[in-house]
């Protein structure tokens, strides 16, 4: 069945640009109708959703993050990507890659990402 | 847009059955069909357990299920079970191709 892993860096310094990958195994990110979804979690806090990606590249951003992030797709690659630029402490959160249309049906495990000097 | 609204806490014992309630907007619950409610165990991935208002992905026991009234959305599991216990989650779609969830509420199961 279709799975999703994120890698990237665990820290990050201030100011600078987040970046982070989501690898789709077990199918096809271009197969059917799925938008590929980042959401994130800070320690001990809830689940906020970052924006999605369709395999045609069609984007939708939270509006409070939209100034600061991207979301690409490569097909070659079975991957989308993540990034979140100005990054400050309150960006330090679990990271999840999810899969879905009107619900987020498959997850990542998350990667933990710390904004710190 | 605004989180959705969760009460913190919710308990009950076993075999009991626990309601949890997810509070929007005319925005947001009040006009979609597009809820979803999420299982989160300690250190780990959230897992959809309910999506559509009422709809049980394939999986996921009879006991967990799902409602709607106005701008509220609700999770009502039967039948308590101890692996019950863990964070939920609502989702709602809030139009504009955007999405917004709510706080979280920790199930205990005394």
């Amino acid at each position: 069945q279709v799975q999703l892993q994120e890698s990237g860096p665990g820290l990050v310094k201030p100011s600078q640009t987040l970046s982070l990958t989501c690898t789709v195994s077990g199918g096809s990110i271009s197969t059917g109708s799925y938008y590929w979804t980042w959401i994130r979690q800070p320690a001990g806090k809830g689940l906020e959703w970052i924006g999605r990606i369709y395999s045609s590249g069609s984007t939708n951003y939270n509006p409070s993050l939209k100034s600061r992030v991207t979301i690409s797709v490569d097909t070659s690659k079975n991957q989308f990507s993540l990034k979140l630029t100005s990054v400050t402490a309150a960006d330090t959160a679990v990271y999840y890659c999810a899969r879905g249309v009107w619900a987020f049906g498959i997850w990542g495990q998350g990667t933990m990402v710390t904004v710190s000097s | 847009q605004s989180a959705l609204t969760q009460p913190p806490s919710a308990s009950g014992s076993p075999g009991q059955s626990v309601t949890i309630s997810c509070t929007g907007t005319s925005s947001d619950v009040g006009s979609y069909k597009y809820v979803s409610w999420y299982q989160q165990h300690p250190g780990k991935a959230p897992k959809l357990m309910i999506y559509e208002v009422s709809e049980r992905p394939s999986g996921v026991p009879d006991r967990f299920s799902g409602s709607k009234s106005g701008n509220t959305a609700s999770l009502t599991v039967s039948g308590l079970q101890a692996e019950d216990e863990a964070d939920y989650y609502c989702s709602s779609y809030a139009g504009s191709s955007n999405w917004v969830f709510g706080g979280g509420t920790k199930l205990t199961v005394l």
